[in-house]
């Protein structure tokens, strides 16, 4: 079955450092959403590209946070600097808005 | 503001009764809505999903259930089992555009 891969899984860093997440979205999905889940907001929408491009960034704080296509087979979030706040689960899905289908999620966590 | 509501942050079953788990929302015009399950540190899988233009859509043991006045859809499972232990994500969109997400309910089966 294919599938949507994020890496890394886990992630512990000090405030202030770069973060890194990225997300391999199916073949031939040309949708890639990137969410994260906290327990107060649940699954929030952050960003999403179609055929590469932004659509919709609204959910993302801009001054810390950027997200990009680079090429069909990456998506990637990076966050800079961190903040304790950003403690979350990240994920990226890929696939249409009403079938999406989600990776297993980046865990991170700021010290 | 939180377009979608799931106000019960747990729900405690036993095996074999019935579950229902319930969501709010604010917004009249989201036409599409579904139901997410997410197991421990995996992403959240589709469920099932509802058109607005129908009240009831029914696939095995899981029943979705829209009320377009009362802005309200529920899910039943019937019977419910140990597997179905999970949070559970409901969640709605507009002329699929993005999706928006409560924020999730935890549901135990138990013995």
């Amino acid at each position: 079955d294919a599938r949507v891969t994020q890496t890394p899984r886990h992630k512990v860093t000090e405030m202030g450092q770069e973060v890194t997440m990225r997300c391999q979205p199916i073949l031939g999905h040309n949708t890639v959403f990137w969410y994260r889940q906290t327990m107060m907001q649940g699954l929030e929408l952050l960003a999403y590209f179609r055929n590469r491009a932004p659509l919709d960034d609204s959910g993302m704080p801009k001054d810390r946070f950027s997200a990009e296509m680079p090429d069909a087979t990456l998506a990637t979030l990076k966050i800079q600097p961190s903040e304790p706040r950003d403690s979350a689960v990240y994920f990226c899905a890929s696939g249409s808005t009403d079938n999406q289908q989600f990776g297993d999620g980046t865990r991170l966590s700021i010290l | 503001d939180q377009q979608v509501k799931q106000n019960s942050p747990s729900l405690s079953v036993q095996e074999g009764r019935i579950s229902i788990l319930n969501c709010d929302y604010t917004n009249s015009m989201f036409d599409y809505f579904l139901w997410y399950k997410k197991y421990p540190a995996e992403g959240p899988t589709f469920l099932i999903s509802i058109s607005s233009i129908k009240d009831k859509n029914e696939d095995g043991r899981f029943t979705v259930f829209l009320n377009k006045s009362a802005k309200h859809l529920s899910l039943h499972i019937v019977p419910s089992q140990p597997g179905d232990s999970a949070v559970y994500f409901c969640a709605a969109t507009q002329n699929t555009d993005k999706l928006i997400f409560g924020t999730g309910t935890r549901l135990q089966v138990f013995p």
